[in-house]
């Protein structure tokens, strides 16, 4: 069975500066998804940025973007002139990539960062 | 933001009483998830739903219990509530995912208490 590791239960950085949140994951697998999502306080969880398996480009979303190193199974987010609103919970999640038989399609989620931004 | 909404975001309820926790869609999404998370740690999937009239346990042993009457309504029940129960509880649903990602949208929660 797949797992998610995330080693960081707390995380802080100033506003504007960069910040890095590390997820290991562990699977047999060639194809999958992996996901990082934001919970902010008592607000939805929300996907911050997704990167397929298969493309070795790392995924960006404006001052989000991830470091995917496959062989090493790590999938860190890096978030760049951290703001006020970045303050959140932030998951890291697994899927298998289609195929595969549906009950293995579930979303496999780390442990959780809490990242607070300081003034 | 996603539509799928939570009925109750709270509800505190005595031990014994049956309660069903409401979930619904306008995405027109086939699969649903239903999580439990404890303040400030991770989900775990107690149910999930690959379409009407389909559903599974998930990796975590419940006591709750879900039906798929509707393609976009997936209410989750307690038959008799106990104070084990009390977290949150997150819904999920994802587009069709065989041949694509599958990102899964979720709900505000409900934060359920039990005394």
């Amino acid at each position: 069975a797949q797992t998610v590791t995330q080693s960081q239960p707390e995380m802080s950085v100033q506003e504007a500066e960069t910040v890095t949140l590390s997820c290991t994951y562990d699977t047999s697998e060639s194809d999958y998804y992996l996901f990082w999502y934001k919970q902010p306080p008592s607000r939805q969880m929300i996907l911050v940025i997704r990167q397929e398996a298969y493309k070795q480009q790392n995924a960006t979303e404006n001052r989000f973007s991830v470091n995917f190193q496959k062989a090493a199974k790590s999938f860190s987010l890096k978030i760049s002139d951290s703001q006020l609103g970045d303050a959140a919970m932030y998951f890291c999640a697994y899927r298998s990539a289609p195929g595969k038989i549906q009950g293995a399609q579930k979303l496999v989620f780390g442990q959780g960062t809490r990242l607070t931004i300081n003034p | 933001e996603a539509d799928i909404y939570q009925t109750p975001r709270y509800l505190v309820i005595g031990t014994g009483k049956k309660i069903t926790l409401e979930c619904s869609q306008t995405m027109g999404h086939d699969k649903m998830y239903w999580y439990q998370q404890d303040p400030g740690m991770e989900l775990h999937l107690i149910h999930y739903s690959y379409g009407v009239n389909s559903t599974e346990k998930g990796d975590l042993s419940s006591e709750s219990t879900v039906s798929r009457i509707r393609t976009e309504h997936f209410p989750l029940t307690l038959e008799s509530a106990r104070p084990s129960h009390t977290s949150q509880y997150l819904c999920a649903s994802s587009e069709y995912f065989e041949a694509g990602p599958g990102e899964q949208y979720f709900g505000p929660g409900t934060r359920l208490t039990v005394t």
